[in-house]
C-alpha cells in the first residue's frame, strides 16, 4: 500500500542550477504536505511544508508546489548547493491525526 | 535546548531475542513517535506516545511495544526479533501530538538481527 511515491531514487545536480525533487501520492485525505531532508548519520530534519490551501510555499531557496488535482507536489532548490547533498522525504499527513507517510527518498548530489 | 539522543548507536541481536532501544526528547516535548527505516525505504510510523500513553499505532504487530516516562525519556522494546527487523529505529520528539507539531528525530539505532 504505497500511498507516497517518489519515483526518483537519485538526482544528480551541477551546483548553481535548480534541483527539482518530485512526490506523488495517492490519498486524497492528506492535507499537510511536509519535506524532510536527511544526512547520513543523522536523523531527518524538517525543510519546508505546505498546506493544501495552498499551492506554493517559498523559503529561501527552497520552494514547494502543490497540485491538489494531479496528487503531486514537489521541492525546488534554487541555486543547489554541495551542503544541499542529502536524502529528501516528502512526508504527508491528514490534519488531526499524528502519523505521517514517508516516502522512499531521493538521493540529491549537488556536484561543485 | 539538547536535541534528540538515541542510545545504543549500532545493536547486533539474533533471530527470537528481545531488544530495548532508548530515547531521548528534548525536554518539554511531550509526545513521542517511532519510526523503523528499513534500507532503501522512508521511516514507517510504528506508534507515538503522548503524555505516557501509545496515542497512535500503524502496523506494527504487539511484539513492538513502547514506554514514555516523565523525565522525556522513552523506550521501544521488541520482542522475539526476526531477520526483518534489521532497520534503523529513529525516535522523534515534538511539543504537540499532531503533524503541525514540527518533529525533531535523533540520529537512529541500527539494529542487526542475525
Amino acid at each position: 500500500d504505497q500511498q507516497v511515491k517518489q519515483n526518483s531514487p537519485s538526482l544528480s545536480v551541477q551546483e548553481g542550477r535548480i534541483s527539482i525533487l518530485n512526490c506523488d501520492y495517492t490519498n486524497s485525505m492528506f492535507d499537510y504536505f511536509l519535506w524532510y531532508k536527511k544526512y547520513p548519520a543523522e536523523g531527518p530534519t524538517f525543510l519546508i511544508s505546505i498546506s493544501s490551501i495552498k499551492d506554493k510555499n517559498e523559503d529561501g531557496r527552497f520552494t514547494v508546489f502543490l497540485n491538489k488535482s494531479a496528487k503531486h507536489l514537489s521541492l525546488h532548490i534554487v541555486p543547489s548547493q554541495p551542503g544541499d547533498s542529502a536524502v529528501y522525504f516528502c512526508a504527508p499527513y491528514t490534519s488531526g491525526t499524528y502519523k505521517y507517510i514517508f516516502g522512499t527518498g531521493t538521493r540529491l548530489k549537488v556536484l561543485a | 535546548e539538547t536535541g534528540v539522543t538515541q542510545s545504543p548507536t549500532h545493536l547486533i541481536k539474533t533471530r527470537g531475542q528481545q531488544v530495548t532501544l532508548r530515547c531521548s526528547s528534548q525536554s518539554g516535548h511531550n509526545t513521542v513517535s517511532w519510526y523503523q527505516q528499513a534500507l532503501g525505504q522512508g521511516p514507517q510510523f510504528i506508534f507515538q506516545y503522548y503524555r505516557e500513553e501509545e496515542n497512535g499505532r500503524g502496523n506494527f504487530p504487539p511484539r513492538f511495544s513502547g514506554l514514555q516516562f516523565p523525565n522525556y525519556s522513552s523506550e521501544l522494546n521488541v520482542n522475539a526479533l526476526e531477520l526483518d527487523d534489521s532497520a534503523l529505529y529513529l525516535c522523534a520528539s515534538s511539543l504537540g501530538r499532531f503533524g503541525t507539531d514540527t518533529q525533531y528525530f535523533g540520529p537512529g539505532t541500527r539494529l542487526t538481527v542475525l
